[in-house]
Parts: C-alpha cells; sequence; structure tokens
C-alpha cells in the first residue's frame, strides 16, 4: 500500500490549491479516502472524505465551502482542492486511508506543505 | 463536535519506563477510537485501532484501553524509538477529531 502525494505549493492569499494523493497497492474504490492537515506546531485537523467507490463526500463543517475533495478512479488518486486561502492555511496536508468499516486512518501520505504568504 | 481532551501534554520519561497517556471523550464513542504516534516532519503512524486493537505490526509493549469515555494508551517498557507525539482519535461520528497530542520526550 502506498500513497504518494505531490509537492509543496506556495500560493498568495485568495488562491487556490488542488492537491493529488496517487495510491498503489490496494483497490482504491474499496475505501474511503480522508484530508488531514497540520498546521505548524499543532495538532490534527480532519477536513473531509470520499468514498472513492461512489464519490460521496462529507466536508468539515469549518471548511465545508472552502474545499473540495475529488477522485480519478482510472488513476486511483484522490484530490482536495481548498479555495480563497489565507495565512491560516499555512500547513501540511495529508491524505489517509480508511476501511468501510472506519476504525482508523491506516495508511498515510508523505504530506504536502502548502505555504500562504504574499 | 466531538471533543478529545488529551493528558498530559507534555511527559518526560526514561527508556524503560512504563507509560500511561489519557485520552477523554465528551461523549460515548462505542470504542471508535484510534491512536496514532508521529515524528517530527512525518505522517501520523496508526498504533491501535477500536480502542484496544494492536495494529499489524506494532510492538506488544504498545496497548490500548477503554472505560467509559476515558481511553488510555500504554507503552509498557518505552525504547528509543517511542519518543515522539501521541494522538488520539474519535471516528464515532463527523467531524473526526483527534486530540491536542501528548509529547513524550526523553528524561
Amino acid at each position: 500500500v502506498q500513497l504518494v502525494q505531490s509537492g509543496s505549493e506556495v500560493k498568495e492569499p485568495g488562491a487556490s490549491v488542488k492537491l493529488s494523493c496517487s495510491t498503489s497497492g490496494f483497490i482504491f474504490t474499496s475505501y474511503a479516502m480522508h484530508w488531514v492537515r497540520q498546521a505548524p506546531g499543532q495538532s490534527l485537523e480532519w477536513m473531509g472524505w470520499i468514498n472513492a467507490g461512489n464519490g460521496v463526500t462529507k466536508y468539515s463543517q469549518r471548511l465545508q465551502d472552502r474545499v473540495t475533495i475529488t477522485r480519478d478512479t482510472s488513476a486511483s488518486t484522490a484530490y482536495m482542492e481548498l479555495s480563497s486561502l489565507r495565512s491560516e492555511d499555512t500547513a501540511v496536508y495529508y491524505c489517509a486511508r480508511s476501511a468501510a468499516s472506519l476504525w482508523s486512518f491506516d495508511y498515510w501520505g508523505q504530506g504536502t506543505l502548502v505555504t500562504v504568504s504574499s | 463536535d466531538i471533543q478529545l481532551t488529551q493528558s498530559p501534554s507534555f511527559l518526560s520519561a526514561s527508556v524503560r519506563d512504563r507509560v500511561t497517556i489519557t485520552c477523554r471523550a465528551s461523549q460515548g464513542l462505542s470504542s471508535y477510537l484510534a491512536w496514532y504516534q508521529q515524528k517530527p516532519g512525518k505522517a501520523p503512524k496508526l498504533l491501535i485501532y477500536a480502542a484496544s486493537t494492536l495494529q499489524s505490526g506494532v510492538p506488544s509493549r504498545f496497548s490500548g484501553s477503554e472505560s467509559g469515555t476515558e481511553f488510555t494508551l500504554t507503552i509498557s517498557s518505552l525504547q528509543p524509538e517511542d519518543f515522539a507525539t501521541y494522538y488520539c482519535q474519535q471516528l464515532k461520528s463527523f467531524p473526526y477529531t483527534f486530540g491536542q497530542g501528548t509529547q513524550l520526550e526523553i528524561k
């Protein structure tokens, strides 16, 4: 099982960023994919998830106006787009996998640093 | 939202010590609680799921327990590689919140 994320991004306030999470070693459509972020020195914040099989999504209420999670089943890849970026969005963004039973996030990507700065 | 309160926030211990980290939930979780270990610059690593089930490949010195809304992670004999930050996470309901973390340092 591997989750490989796209590279670091530097964005100006107000811009959007789209991150990818390319997976291998398992049947992508049998799992859910989550996005979690971690601001510098802070704890982890769950952002949302997508059922990779049927495409159903659920977002954190705090971010739901700005975050969109999609997937490409042919490429076994999940995406997370965050719009209207602000300095507080500077963080490492992780994708993670969970089974349908949702007992845990058992595999994680390596993380992508997004820096929002003018 | 379900709140998770970890204690302590910082813990200083020595190799071969037994340590316990507590996570208190604001409501019942029906065992939908996981524990993760995170080292600097790395992604979290799953240790325990369903409150007390050891993830495959995780050393048996790690264990988890549950009593009502209080959950504990115990490391029976600390090893040098165990010094890290530990997080609990609830998966009972959206949003899937995390505790604030416990930083375990070498004494």
